[in-house]
């Protein structure tokens, strides 16, 4: 069965970075995209960006250029997701979820990762 | 990249039907037929209802419809259930990106 299992909490201080993993099973690795999308409290569910996993492309929501990096090892069919400069407004529980080709949807989520910002 | 607008609350009785609706532009849901819906309980992941804006992957039940008129998308959850009771949110491609709504918050009576 389709899973995507996420690395577990992470506490950072403000203007560190976090990675992020997010281990993919069940299905071709690199026939899915793979998008990330947070959950701040109190907030809606908000898009970061996306990796294809086949050829390692990414794109990342405005918001976020140049402070995201999202990274894929196909070995071992997991991708990463990096978030530099953290401040407290970056707490929030981060989701990596996939995406089939022919759907724009989201169709299989990882548990959700918490990552708290504070000094 | 704004986030496309939902109503922060609805609720309704069991039995009874509720719509929740999520406004866009012709940039996003009035410009593809690729609005989708998830529906979140408190510490779960989301989980997939809608999409193509009114297609349901398998297990999901009939009771949940979706629909699209100019740049508002809409989703009816008729036959109200207590596990109904969940964070709902809207989706749409919107070429370069893809903006979710704000949430709603569905309250079973």
């Amino acid at each position: 069965q389709v899973q995507l299992v996420q690395s577990g909490a992470e506490v950072r201080e403000p203007g560190a970075s976090v990675k992020v993993s997010c281990k993919a099973s069940g299905y071709t690795f690199t026939g899915f995209y793979l998008y990330w999308v947070r959950l701040a409290p109190g907030q809606g569910l908000e898009w970061m960006g996306w990796i294809n996993p086949h050829s390692g492309d990414t794109d990342s929501a405005q918001k976020f250029l140049g402070r995201v990096t999202m990274t894929r090892d196909t070995s071992i069919t997991t991708a990463y997701m990096e978030l530099n400069s953290l401040t407290s407004d970056d707490t929030a529980v981060y989701y990596c979820a996939r995406r089939p080709s022919t759907v724009v949807a989201f169709d299989y989520w990882g548990q959700g990762t918490l990552v708290a910002v504070s000094s | 990249q704004s986030a496309l607008t939902q109503p922060r609350s609805v609720s309704g009785s069991p039995g009874q039907s509720v719509t929740i609706s999520c406004t866009g532009s012709s940039s996003d849901v009035g410009g593809y037929n690729y609005v989708s819906w998830y529906q979140q309980h408190p510490g779960k992941a989301p989980k997939l209802l809608i999409y193509d804006v009114f297609k349901r992957p398998s297990g999901v039940p009939d009771r949940f419809s979706g629909s699209k008129s100019g740049n508002t998308a809409s989703l009816t959850i008729s036959g109200l259930q207590a596990e109904d009771e969940a964070d709902y949110y809207c989706c749409s491609f919107a070429g370069s990106h893809t903006p979710f709504g704000g949430g709603t918050r569905l309250t079973v009576l």
